[in-house]
């Protein structure tokens, strides 16, 4: 049971290049999100999903794309990387809320991107 | 003005120190309320969870809601040097997924 993977670790782009962030989680969780983790600013997120092909914006989702094909799979888009982008960007999942569930999220490693 | 505010620290105390942690809100909606403990260069981890007002404790943790005075608290005794890292606190409305989040306070505990 690996949890929530992301890759790459680590990437360094020019501005004006795209690439995707991957993440994947074996827990068969319904909810998944991406955040962005900036200084100061604590996480925000970019965009969720409740489930297969549902996604929604979340609180600073310009820039990304996101979709979502299968349960274990949530891949976020970067359009054309900007250097306000620059971040450490986290994938989470967790079970859909009901009164009887907790507010667990596992959190991926993150993934550090600069943009040049 | 943020939903939720934080003091980003970095709090130094010493080792067996008792240490408070707090968040205060804006939005008296905010049912659910967390505090995720975030190591160095990994993701966040939930620590404690509580919903509505009132104390939970965990072990040397304790996390208590004070929904009048729109105020949360996390309290850790017996600090160790392994209780080092960024405390963040989270919290969300009833018909709402979305956590919103504190900005985090670092902790440092001297040994």
């Amino acid at each position: 049971n690996a949890g929530v993977t992301q890759t790459p670790k680590f990437q360094v782009l020019k501005t004006g290049q795209s690439m995707t962030l991957q993440c994947a989680q074996d827990m068969n969780h319904e909810y998944m999100s991406w955040y962005r983790q900036d200084p100061g600013m604590g996480l925000r997120l970019i965009h969720y999903s409740v489930g297969a092909g549902i996604t929604d914006q979340g609180e600073v989702p310009n820039g990304y794309n996101v979709s979502r094909s299968t349960t274990e799979d949530f891949p976020l888009r970067l359009l054309s990387a900007a250097p306000s982008q620059t971040s450490v960007y986290f994938c989470a999942s967790s079970p859909l809320i009901t009164k009887l569930s907790t507010d667990t999220q596992y959190f991926g490693p993150g993934t550090r991107l600069t943009v040049l | 003005q943020k939903e939720v505010e934080q003091d980003p620290g970095p709090l130094s105390v010493p080792e067996g120190a008792i240490v408070s942690l707090n968040c205060t809100y804006s939005n008296s909606a905010f049912q659910y309320f967390m505090w995720y403990r975030q190591y160095s260069r990994k993701g966040p981890e939930l620590l404690m969870y509580t919903y509505s007002s009132g104390n939970k404790e965990d072990g040397r943790f304790t996390a208590q809601v004070d929904k009048s005075s729109k105020y949360i608290s996390l309290f850790i005794r017996d600090s160790q040097p392994s209780d080092s890292a960024t405390y963040l606190c989270a919290m969300r409305q009833g018909s709402n997924y979305q956590l919103i989040w504190g900005a985090g306070t670092k902790l440092i505990i001297k040994p």
